[in-house]
């Protein structure tokens, strides 16, 4: 079964309204998730790293404060898209590893596929 | 410069043949682990199977095996007896540091 859940699944708004994406461990605690973005028929492209209880660290040419991240607790991670533009409408696809090792595969959420009108 | 590189953008097989998808990469760190993943046309990412860098023997998990070449910094993932729902984009990914880093993918056709 899932051991990351995403919600929602799928989601459309509006221009300029924000939306906020869940990511949740379900069995095991995350001190680290990953938020990914992948556009169609491309490759999963890192956005951001979320900690939890520190501030998240993001990768170059992302916006931190389009892309809000808060780790408010060792098994959730949003990610808040601000002031939405269609351009921002892609997939999101979180992940968490279940252990610190380097053999531990991520574990990721079945996606978020957000369109904005 | 890229770390992961899968130079097949689409393949094609036919049910139940073996079919190989291509993947090299490029580190310089000793340690390091490789991944597969399975993307269905639904979105979720589906760990297929891992291989570390100081693992003896090829990665094995059922129809799937990872044909690990050190030297050439390549590990293939071979498919064997594929079926139907095997078409999916498959990505390969290595972790020489946190997070992972994934190729562009290989989308895999399976016709009956």
């Amino acid at each position: 079964g899932a051991v990351v859940s995403q919600h929602p699944s799928r989601v459309i708004c509006k221009s300029g309204t924000s939306v906020k994406i869940e990511c949740r461990s379900l069995d095991f605690q995350a001190t680290t998730m990953f938020w990914y973005r992948q556009f169609p028929k491309q490759s999963l492209m890192l956005m951001a790293t979320s900690n939890e209880g520190s501030k998240a660290t993001y990768e170059q040419g992302v916006e931190k404060d389009k892309f809000l991240i808060n780790h408010a607790s060792l098994t959730l991670s949003t990610l808040t898209v601000t002031s939405a533009h269609p351009e921002d409408s892609s997939f999101y696809i979180c992940s968490a590893p279940r252990t610190g090792q380097s053999n531990s595969p991520l574990h990721f959420g079945n996606g978020t596929r957000l369109t904005v009108t | 410069a890229q770390k992961i590189t899968q130079t097949q953008p689409g393949m094609f097989v036919q049910e139940k043949e073996a079919v190989t998808l291509d993947c090299t990469y490029d580190t310089s760190d000793p340690s390091y682990g490789l991944f597969w993943y399975k993307q269905p046309s639904s979105g979720e990412m589906i760990f297929l199977i891992y291989q570390g860098s100081y693992d003896q023997q090829n990665a094995t998990e059922g129809r799937y095996s990872l044909n690990f070449q050190k030297a050439r910094k390549s590990a293939n993932l071979v498919i064997s007896a594929s079926q139907l729902g095997d078409s999916a984009m498959y990505f390969c990914a290595m972790r020489d540091t946190f997070p992972l880093t994934f190729g562009k993918g290989t989308m895999l056709l399976v016709s009956p």
